[in-house]
């Protein structure tokens, strides 16, 4: 079964807001990655981390390796519609070995 | 497009047939892996093939499938005598070994068996 823990499970975001979501582990990774997944379509490569502590942007999202090495953060600054779909990170225990997923965070727009 | 590539997009079998996939990584990378996504859920680790080795098996991977990577290129995952519990979305993915070591996946191909 899964390792990792995605919070919270779900959130509705305005166009505007900051949106954060993080991801807990029981065991150390060496490597993080974040990937956002729209309905029928595969993940697709947000940020990946390498270095315990390591804050890495691209563009308005923003990631942080934790510096236990077991946990992860993801911040998306200033949302936009198309921000909506599924992140799920992931994480490695060895560069290039196989990936363990999160559950996902799902994110829906606010009705 | 030069991203991983997967056939066929969808698929919807009867149950008890067998069924093949085929995934085409990106043309440098030597790492090929493949998951299964259930609805809800996040990708879970099924194997994973260095060039033409096969380096790990999950123990999801019942007798029933059985993947190859036979040139180190493309790779096809089988599974027999499908059940209704193999409906999911099977994703391939794709890596270097070094510098960086990101994988990258396919749109999938979603399995329905009936």
């Amino acid at each position: 079964g899964q390792q990792l823990n995605q919070s919270p499970q779900s959130m509705f975001i305005q166009e505007g807001e900051d949106v954060s979501m993080n991801c807990t582990s029981s065991s150390i990774f060496n490597t993080w990655l974040w990937y956002k997944q729209d309905p029928g379509e595969g993940p697709v490569l947000l940020i990946a981390l390498y270095k315990a502590g390591e804050l890495t942007s691209n563009g308005r999202l923003t990631a942080q390796f934790g510096i236990t090495r077991k946990d992860s953060f993801l911040n998306i600054s200033a949302s936009i519609p198309s921000d909506v779909g599924i992140y799920f990170c992931a994480g490695q225990k060895a560069a290039g070995n196989k990936l363990t997923f999160g559950g996902g965070t799902r994110v829906l727009v606010k009705p | 497009d030069t991203g991983v590539s997967q056939d066929p997009r969808h698929k919807i079998t009867k149950r008890g047939q067998n069924v093949t996939f085929r995934c085409d990584p990106i043309s440098e990378h030597n790492r090929l892996y493949w998951y299964r996504q259930t609805l809800g859920q996040g990708p879970e680790f099924l194997t994973y093939f260095q060039n033409e080795a096969q380096l790990e098996k999950s123990r999801l991977l019942s007798d029933r499938f059985s993947a190859e990577r036979p040139k180190g290129s493309f790779s096809t995952l089988e599974i027999q005598r499908t059940e209704q519990g193999d409906s999911a979305m099977y994703l391939c993915a794709s890596s270097l070994t070094f510098p960086n070591t990101e994988a990258f996946f396919g749109q999938g191909t979603r399995l329905t068996v009936v």
